[in-house]
């Protein structure tokens, strides 16, 4: 089975840094991938990591340990835009993607 | 936009009932997922075909079944509804089932049984 661990609410302001942090136990593991959620609507990709290290693009970048099966988002320069649900998803067997339940991220002004 | 296409985008129907929601993969695309996602569970993997076969299952119900056809488009069927079944129910797809293939997701078909 797998487990996947998220807070699941952080709150920060605009301009700000923020790190969403996810642990997961998976039996088999191809990659892990980030989606960004805002209500009702589908998830969107953000990120995928499958060596240990940290992946920048733009004002968004992931980190994974396997040994720790740890992975971090972080979401820099915030804005308004970024409140939203972001999901830490590890990759099993044949693909198939386990989703977390989600950090609510609120960026207030 | 995705170029996931899912419809309808809303359905109500009553329990007891039956549905079907069909999804059209990116151009491209031969694996398709679908997901389940209700306020008190995230998002839950249900099914997974690739090119016309079944590849990997999850928590789908005995009531739920679906398939992919040969021109990859995928219907997803759900009948004796329960009030617990109102969701929303998203497709994905991606190019393969590699490793590093992202998934694309539709917009989702909202579902509520009364």
């Amino acid at each position: 089975g797998q487990n996947i661990d998220q807070p699941t609410e952080m709150t920060a302001t605009e301009g700000a840094i923020v790190q969403i942090n996810c642990t997961y136990q998976t039996s088999g593991f191809n990659g892990l991938f980030w989606y960004q959620q805002h209500a009702g609507e589908a998830p969107t990709f953000l990120s995928y990591n499958v060596l240990d290290g940290l992946e920048e693009k733009g004002r968004f970048s992931s980190f994974l340990s396997r040994s720790k099966g740890y992975s971090y988002l972080l979401l820099k320069e915030l804005q308004m835009k970024d409140s939203a649900s972001y999901l830490c998803a590890p990759k099993g067997r044949y693909s198939t993607l386990t989703f977390g339940k989600g950090t609510m991220l609120l960026v207030s002004p | 936009d995705s170029g996931v296409t899912q419809t309808p985008k809303h359905l109500i129907t009553a329990t007891g009932q039956r549905v079907t929601l069909r999804c059209s993969p990116r151009s491209g695309d031969l694996s398709v997922y679908w997901y389940q996602q209700s306020l008190d569970q995230g998002l839950q993997f249900l099914i997974q075909y690739y090119n016309g076969e079944e590849r990997a299952k999850g928590n789908i119900l005995e009531r739920f079944s679906a398939q992919q056809f040969p021109d990859l488009h995928s219907e997803l069927n759900l009948s004796s509804l329960e009030l617990g079944d109102s969701a929303l129910y998203f497709c994905a797809s991606s190019l393969t089932s590699g490793r590093g293939d992202e998934q694309f997701f539709g917009p989702g078909t909202r579902l509520t049984v009364l």
